[in-house]
């Protein structure tokens, strides 16, 4: 079966200290990979995703970047952390897309809860 | 207009209730839609896809409507346990996520 890991859980970081996000998933090939933050209160708001190694779109212009280095890793950094930053960041995995496209069911890690002060 | 809108509630009915809530979109072309379920400080957590036709999984019914834009979910017979917020999510070309309707079912 599939499984998604994210590291760390919790983070609390300075205002313009890096940052480094991690997201590993097991059981599965060539899924499609995303990131999402959800603030206080909102929906989830996609930021980046990717259809494969070394492929990133970026949905939100900001202060931060993704990679994908490997198959089932994606990671989300920063070079300097912004208050706005403070939330709840959630990498989902997906199959690839079959033809009839549209139907892509997405499943969640657990998150990792970053403060910035 | 957002995309995907949400009557953010919080519905608070006794156990043993009928609860439904709606969300709306905004893209005609939109081609999947689904309910996740999300506990505080926890992941979303898929519950069910929405189907055309309308589809059920146990206490929940998942209804679409296309033409008023619209997609439901009703759950009978609450239990404490389906305390938590439901999030509403379209798919185009991307997923586009509502903010959630809360649910609190109370003893």
């Amino acid at each position: 079966s599939q499984t998604i890991h994210q590291w760390p859980a919790t983070l609390v970081q300075p205002v313009g200290s890096p940052l480094s996000l991690e997201c590993t998933v097991e059981g599965t090939s060539n899924p499609n990979l995303y990131w999402y933050r959800q603030a206080a209160g909102r929906g989830l708001q996609l930021l980046f995703y990717s259809v494969g190694i070394g492929q990133i779109s970026s949905e939100v212009p900001q202060n931060l970047s993704a990679s994908r280095p490997q198959d089932r890793q994606f990671i989300l950094s920063s070079k300097k952390l912004l208050l706005s930053d403070s939330g709840f960041y959630l990498c989902a995995w997906s199959t690839v897309r079959t033809s009839g496209g549209g139907r892509e069911t997405q499943y969640f890690g657990p998150g990792t809860r970053l403060l910035v002060l | 207009r957002k995309e995907v809108e949400q009557d953010p509630g919080p519905f608070n009915v006794p156990e043993g209730a009928t609860v439904a809530f709606n969300c709306t979109y905004s893209n005609s072309a939109s081609q999947s839609f689904f309910w996740y379920r999300q506990d505080c400080r926890k992941e979303p957590k898929l519950l069910m896809s929405v189907y055309s036709s309308g589809n059920e999984d146990g206490r929940f019914t998942a209804q679409l409507n296309r033409a008023s834009q619209y997609i439901s979910l009703l759950i009978r017979d609450s239990k404490l346990s389906d305390s938590a917020t439901y999030l509403c999510v379209v798919n185009d070309y991307k997923l586009s996520f509502g903010a959630g309707t809360t649910v609190t079912v109370r003893a």
